[in-house]
């Protein structure tokens, strides 16, 4: 079974908006973590952000925020005033705290931010 | 330094060769990896070393054969591939086993012949 969505098609975004993209996960661990990457055309996977299933606040990382809504299921990433830099693929990733460092990954969200 | 460097950036072998890639990370991580990037699709891992012992091995084929020589190195020995095995393979390292982030270097695009 899939362990984490993401639906979205790829998106257009105008330069200096906010854009949201939509994740959502499937575990029946209690204790696990969430990840959105950033992988520009160059290939390098970057890490942005992370969210652990106990954190209460949600995670902030500069123009980078992760909506947690647990009960949901759901890390959306937010990308606010977004550059030219931004376009790139975008991954989702899991980690389940099983003892085995595997990360899951999402079949990404390309966007392209457009000037 | 908090860099992953993966060389070659760029490989074309043919199904009769034999070339190794190369993962450098100089960051103190006990543990790293292998991953399998076909194009548009999400990283798969292949491999995980911690400690530098072979943790996992993700039912990957014998024609890849993973060498960790020392806490900073890892390599990915290539031997009669096929042409479907053509793919971005990504290395990352983590402080430890346990430990959740990534750090990932720019990979090696490679294709068989």
């Amino acid at each position: 079974a899939q362990k984490i969505t993401q639906t979205q098609p790829g998106m257009f975004v105008q330069e200096k908006e906010a854009v949201t993209l939509d994740c959502t996960y499937d575990t029946s661990d209690q204790s696990y973590g969430l990840f959105w990457y950033k992988q520009p055309s160059s290939g390098e996977m970057i890490f942005l952000i992370y969210q652990g299933s106990y954190d209460e606040q949600n995670a902030t990382e500069g123009r980078y925020s992760l909506n947690f809504q647990k009960a949901r299921k759901s890390a959306n990433l937010v990308i606010s005033a977004s550059q030219l830099g931004d376009s790139a693929m975008y991954f989702c990733a899991m980690n389940e705290h099983d003892g085995n460092n595997r990360l899951a990954f999402g079949k990404g969200n390309q966007v392209v931010v457009i000037p | 330094d908090t860099e992953v460097t993966q060389t070659p950036k760029h490989l074309v072998m043919g199904m009769t060769n034999k070339k190794s890639l190369k993962c450098e990370q100089h960051m103190g991580h006990r543990a790293m990896y292998w991953y399998k990037q076909k194009a548009k699709k999400p990283p798969e891992l292949m491999f995980v070393y911690s400690y530098e012992k072979l943790s996992i091995n993700e039912s990957v084929p014998s024609r890849f054969s993973p060498e960790c020589p020392n806490s900073s190195l890892l390599n990915l020995h290539l031997h009669a591939l096929q042409p479907e095995d053509s793919a971005l393979y990504l290395c990352a390292s983590s402080q430890d086993p346990g430990s959740e982030k990534l750090f990932f270097g720019s990979g090696t695009q490679l294709s068989v012949l």
